[in-house]
């Protein structure tokens, strides 16, 4: 029971250019989102939140969109920079089984290429 | 200010064998979350604990899995007799309050091989 997808594993851009990352969510419930990012032979840290009371929350170079009516929401990356090559998770906290833990989608790879 | 602590990094184990994965969680931190990933998967959650409790183990398979977070020292993941199917990264993360728990630390992994 996948509640949070992220439907395509990898994707490809040039530095410079946007990175957009998908992911899209069933559960209604959800009213909190984390975009966490991981390389290789690390564990995940925390990039980006957004509260579902609302639909945009930037950092830097970093933005996240929710539309909840889509049950959406995507990570733009502008610029990329070959830094940013990592897998992204998407994830939102639940309360499930008497406590609150964080539900992960699959991940996406992102290459930046120079 | 040190991060999450999991030791080994790395751990092989042949079937039947027992592995044991330590997790030092960040200092100030009393709340202790284990995930493990598979191959091509996200992370899945698998036990909350408190220092000495174990709050919620909903996600942890009910046979041959254990988890404490004793008084002193790590938290410690216990896979006894693994299987091929055991092979993934464990990851453990640490949140300094239960009003905050979806502002988890996680350490870079312990990536068990069973043979």
């Amino acid at each position: 029971d996948q509640q949070v997808k992220q439907n395509s594993p990898s994707l490809s851009v040039q530095e410079g250019r946007i990175s957009i990352l998908n992911c899209d969510y069933t559960n209604s419930m959800f009213d909190y989102f984390l975009w966490y990012k991981k390389y290789p032979a690390e564990g995940p840290t925390f990039l980006i939140s957004i509260s579902s009371i609302k639909d945009k929350n930037e950092d830097g170079r970093f933005t996240v969109f929710l539309n909840k009516s889509a049950k959406h929401l995507s990570l733009h990356i502008v610029p990329s920079q070959p830094g940013d090559s990592a897998v992204y998770f998407c994830a939102a906290p639940i309360v499930q089984g008497g406590s609150e833990k964080l539900v992960f989608g699959k991940g996406m790879k992102l290459t930046v290429n120079p | 200010n040190a991060g999450v602590m999991q030791n080994p990094r790395h751990l092989v184990r042949r079937r039947g064998q027992e592995a044991r994965l330590r997790c030092s969680p960040m200092k100030g931190h009393s709340h202790v979350y284990w995930y493990r990933q598979l191959p091509e998967e996200g992370l899945k959650f698998m036990v909350y604990l408190q220092k000495e409790n174990i709050i919620d183990e909903s996600g942890m398979p009910k046979e041959r899995f254990s988890a404490e977070f004793p008084k002193e020292g790590p938290s410690i993941l216990r896979i006894q007799q693994v299987v091929r199917g055991d092979s993934a990264a464990y990851f453990c993360a640490s949140s300094p309050s239960a009003s905050r728990h979806y502002e988890q630390y996680f350490g870079p992994g312990t990536r068990l091989t069973v043979t």
